[in-house]
């Protein structure tokens, strides 16, 4: 099984600056990594997927990087909706695993 | 797309069986499977498996296999997440979702049920 290790483990920012966050995974898994974002009593929501295409109808200063091992999701501008818990996935190799997910919080 | 619907909060002793379930609706006579999600109070996400409707075909993560059953009436255009002896261990909100293929990301969300166990 894949593992995927996300950090920081909680990113304290304020709005309007930009929020870098890290997902590794313990084997390399190519491009085959999503993000999602689940805020407090709801669904995860798909935001990126293929490691850096934005799903539907997500905003521009989404944006997913990386390959191999090393993943990023950057938010340019974070807005007061943005304020989360953002979740990696791979989902190629068998089972697909989580990240055990980076809190953003003002 | 694929909009799925929930079946609603269950109270349950350990020991009980139970089953929720997953109602889709929209593009349902394109392809696509339905994947269950485990989150335990206050953690994160685990992938549980997945179910093809069309043949029923079945894949569950190790941690779940025998622990759980999947199923799906597609007459009705929905799955079903069971069990046949739940413990406390089980108490957790369980999604379900959809996803294109059986290597694709999730794109659509139900809801979640919330399965409480306790004596």
């Amino acid at each position: 099984e894949i593992v995927l290790t996300q950090s920081p483990a909680t990113l304290s920012v304020s709005p309007g600056e930009r929020a870098t966050l890290s997902c590794r995974t313990s084997q390399s898994d190519s491009s085959n990594l999503a993000w999602y974002q689940q805020k407090p009593g709801q669904a995860p929501r798909l935001l990126i997927y293929g490691a850096s295409i934005r799903a539907t109808g997500i905003p521009a200063r989404f944006s997913g990087s990386g390959s191999g091992t090393e993943f990023t999701l950057t938010i340019s501008s974070l807005q007061s909706e943005d304020f989360a818990v953002y979740f990696c996935q791979q989902y190629k190799n068998w089972p697909p695993t989580f990240g055990q997910g980076t809190t953003v919080d003002i | 797309e694929v909009q799925l619907v929930q079946s609603g909060a269950e109270v349950k002793k350990p020991g009980e069986s139970l089953k929720i379930s997953c109602k889709g609706s929209g593009d349902t006579s394109s392809s696509y499977w339905i994947t269950w999600v485990r989150q335990m109070p206050g953690q994160g996400l685990e992938f549980m498996g997945i179910i093809y409707p069309r043949d029923s075909e079945t894949r569950y993560s190790p941690p779940f296999q025998g622990r759980v059953t999947f199923s799906v009436d597609k007459a009705i255009d929905t799955a079903y997440l069971q069990w046949a002896s739940l413990k406390a261990s089980d108490t957790a909100i369980y999604y379900c979702a959809t996803q294109g293929t059986s290597w694709s990301p999730i794109d659509s969300w139900g809801q979640g049920t919330l399965v409480s166990v306790s004596s």
